[in-house]
């Protein structure tokens, strides 16, 4: 089946730095990837659907500036936290999907902890 | 009202039983239909995925959509431990070849006693 891989899976960091976290699909062409953020005993939450080579479109409350998304190519897209903040520790999780749209297929998320 | 709703649970239930989980919703515009499968501090793995309604099986996997009621089902026979996980409806309208957004449901925690 369609393999998405997600790295790095935990990240622990100072209050104020970037971090980055990459998506890749091993095994097929994600014209679309989007980009998740789920709190302990919740669902997911969208932040950003992000098609190749366009820019991402974030849902509302999402500020785009801190969280940067690139897609430059059919098997990979990054989303950077800015200067990240204790209060953006969370579990974010990508998935993608190729042209036929339907389903999407989810890495295995990263665990971010800002200290 | 939230466009899906799904029992949060948690639900435990004996190995060997059925398990039925199930999810309302709103919208007369979604077209797919998805459970996910998400263990602790793993991202969700897709089962089941259906576009028209009716039953569709996969192993002891069984979903069932009625679409008249805006209701959806997940089944699963002969449950086994390893079947402990949070269990996440799904579903998106049809999107043609773009992606459309998928709307969640809350997620059910299921537990099989062994």
């Amino acid at each position: 089946g369609a393999v998405v891989s997600q790295h790095p899976s935990r990240v622990i960091c100072k209050s104020g730095t970037s971090v980055k976290i990459e998506c890749r699909s091993l095994d097929f062409q994600a014209t679309t990837m989007f980009w998740y953020r789920q709190f302990p005993k919740q669902s997911l939450m969208l932040m950003a659907t992000s098609n190749e080579g366009s820019k991402a479109t974030y849902e509302q409350g999402v500020e785009k500036d801190k969280f940067l998304i690139n897609h430059a190519s059919l098997t990979l897209s990054t989303l950077t936290v800015t200067s990240a903040h204790p209060e953006d520790s969370s579990f974010y999780i990508c998935s993608a999907t190729d042209r036929g749209g339907q389903p999407q297929h989810f890495g295995d998320g990263t665990r971010l902890s800002i200290l | 009202q939230k466009e899906v709703e799904q029992d949060p649970g948690p639900l435990s239930v004996p190995e060997g039983a059925i398990v039925s989980l199930n999810c309302t919703y709103s919208n007369s515009a979604f077209q797919y239909f998805m459970w996910y499968r998400q263990y602790s501090r793993k991202g969700p793995e897709l089962l089941m995925y259906t576009y028209s309604s009716g039953n569709k099986e996969d192993g002891r996997f069984t979903a069932q959509v009625d679409k008249s009621s805006k209701y959806i089902s997940l089944f699963i026979r002969d449950s086994q431990p390893s079947d402990s996980a949070t269990y996440l409806c799904a579903m998106t309208s049809w999107g043609g070849s773009s992606a459309s957004k998928i709307i969640f449901g809350s997620g059910t925690r299921l537990s099989i006693r062994p």
